[in-house]
């Protein structure tokens, strides 16, 4: 099976930019989640979807958002970007999101706010 | 709430010793552990997890790890390090059954020399 593909690896944007990140789960899982990971505040979670619905959700402003397609494909955005937003952003797929069903994570999006 | 935490920033081992990374964790109910390894630019591999049973947990790449409830410990180890192991190591506890969402340790750099 294919891994949990991310796209793209690498972004640069401006403050005040919007930012849009894709995220390709390995084939039958249905949850994916998000991370968020920087030096100072290592791997923050920032939501997680399931079917299509929000299942949890981190303590990200309102800024950050997602949502997930009826095939498992799921985008997140940023809105009105900050310095602080720079960021490697890991994305992880699940069988069910269960207590059992280790996260299977993509190689991540560097996204770098100047 | 739940919560992990890895006391060594840095762990440095010669090749061919064995080698141990920390973890001490925090949880209200039953404990559901993870270890992840992370290679510089890439996402994070999944090692092994602890749900229930045996205390000595067996994983990826000649890893294991000892569950010990009474000192809530879950300590990573391999008996003979290799310097392809050099890496970022990363402990992690469920979150309250909230599915795919894991609470991070900060992470232990393990340099492994020749």
């Amino acid at each position: 099976k294919a891994g949990v593909t991310q796209t793209p690896r690498y972004l640069i944007k401006t403050r005040g930019q919007q930012v849009t990140l894709s995220c390709s789960p390995i084939s039958g899982h249905r949850s994916v989640s998000w991370y968020q990971q920087t030096p100072g505040q290592g791997l923050q979670f920032l939501f997680e979807y399931f079917s299509e619905t929000q299942r949890n959700k981190g303590n990200f402003p309102g800024r950050f958002s997602g949502r997930q397609f009826s095939n498992s494909r799921s985008e997140m955005n940023v809105s009105t970007l900050e310095l602080g937003d720079s960021a490697l952003y890991l994305c992880a797929s699940s069988s069910t999101g269960g207590d059992n069903s280790p996260l299977h994570f993509g190689n991540g999006t560097r996204l770098t706010v100047t | 709430a739940q919560s992990v935490a890895q006391p060594e920033d840095q762990v440095n081992v010669a090749e061919g010793n064995p080698l141990t990374v920390k973890c001490t964790y925090s949880v209200s109910g039953n404990p559901y552990l993870f270890w992840y390894v992370q290679y510089p630019n890439r996402g994070l591999q999944f090692l092994l997890k602890y749900i229930t049973g045996d205390n000595l947990v067996k994983g990826s790449y000649g890893f294991e790890a000892e569950f010990n409830k009474s000192q809530t410990s879950f300590h990573l180890k391999k008996p003979s390090a290799l310097v392809s192991d050099s890496a970022l190591y990363f402990c992690a506890v469920r979150d309250d059954n909230q599915g795919g969402k894991l609470i991070f340790g900060q992470g232990t750099e393990l340099s492994v020399k020749p």
